[in-house]
């Protein structure tokens, strides 16, 4: 079993829908969460961070964690095409190691 | 603010070469981690950094080394390089505090021949 685990799409999501992304990991110990985007041929950029269950938003995205059931997903309302990107999932296993381990990304793809 | 740099941003090597990658962190940032990135394995973890000391290690072999100056600015060194080390190297800087966020750097595109 992959410690971070996404589905690799592609995800095809019309303009203005929701877009939601799922993570899943495996490690209980996990204390971070968190979600980058990344264009082709670019680097990643971090969009949200979680540390606590429930709900986190931000303009246009939503993440939400649950701990007892160790996933965590991303929601983007409202999607642009400019959202079109590779979604990484990252968790950080525990305080002390900080090491982020990420999935394998989800390809999100926006039709206009 | 300005953001995490990598120099250079791309470098073509041939095999049994070595290679030393920069990187500058945010202003204020004491942590720096490097990962690599390829189409087969994703994104890995290499080390950390933290005050001039390494405090975590990933599972790569041991030609994979780096060091980190007083000014926070960490150098990443791959010694007699294969063709499986093309890849993106990336840099990434946090605060040091426990859990905090990592942004990354734009990269160096090592291409080994």
């Amino acid at each position: 079993q992959k410690e971070v685990e996404q589905n690799s799409g592609p995800l095809s999501v019309p303009e203005g829908a929701i877009a939601s992304l799922n993570c899943t990991y495996s490690d209980r110990v996990s204390q971070s969460f968190f979600w980058y985007r990344q264009y082709s041929g670019k680097s990643p950029e971090l969009i949200m961070s979680i540390y606590s269950n429930g709900d986190k938003e931000d303009g246009r995205f939503t993440a939400q964690l649950n701990k007892a059931s160790q996933y965590v997903s991303l929601l983007i309302r409202d999607s642009q095409p400019s959202d079109s990107a590779t979604y990484l999932c990252a968790v950080n296993a525990n305080f002390g190691n900080e090491k982020l381990t990420f999935g394998t990304g989800t390809r999100l793809t926006i039709i206009p | 603010k300005a953001g995490v740099t990598q120099t250079p941003r791309y470098l073509i090597k041939t095999r049994g070469q070595q290679v030393t990658l920069s990187c500058s962190p945010i202003s204020g940032h004491r942590s720096v981690s490097w990962y690599q990135q390829t189409p087969g394995q994703g994104l890995q973890f290499l080390f950390e950094y933290f005050s001039e000391t390494q405090r975590n290690k990933g599972n790569f072999p041991g030609r994979f080394s780096g060091r980190q100056f007083s000014n926070s600015r960490s150098e990443m060194n791959v010694s007699t390089l294969e063709l499986g080390d093309s890849a993106l190297y990336l840099c990434a800087s946090r605060r040091g505090d426990q859990g905090d966020e990592q942004f990354f750097g734009p990269g160096t595109r090592l291409t080994v021949l």
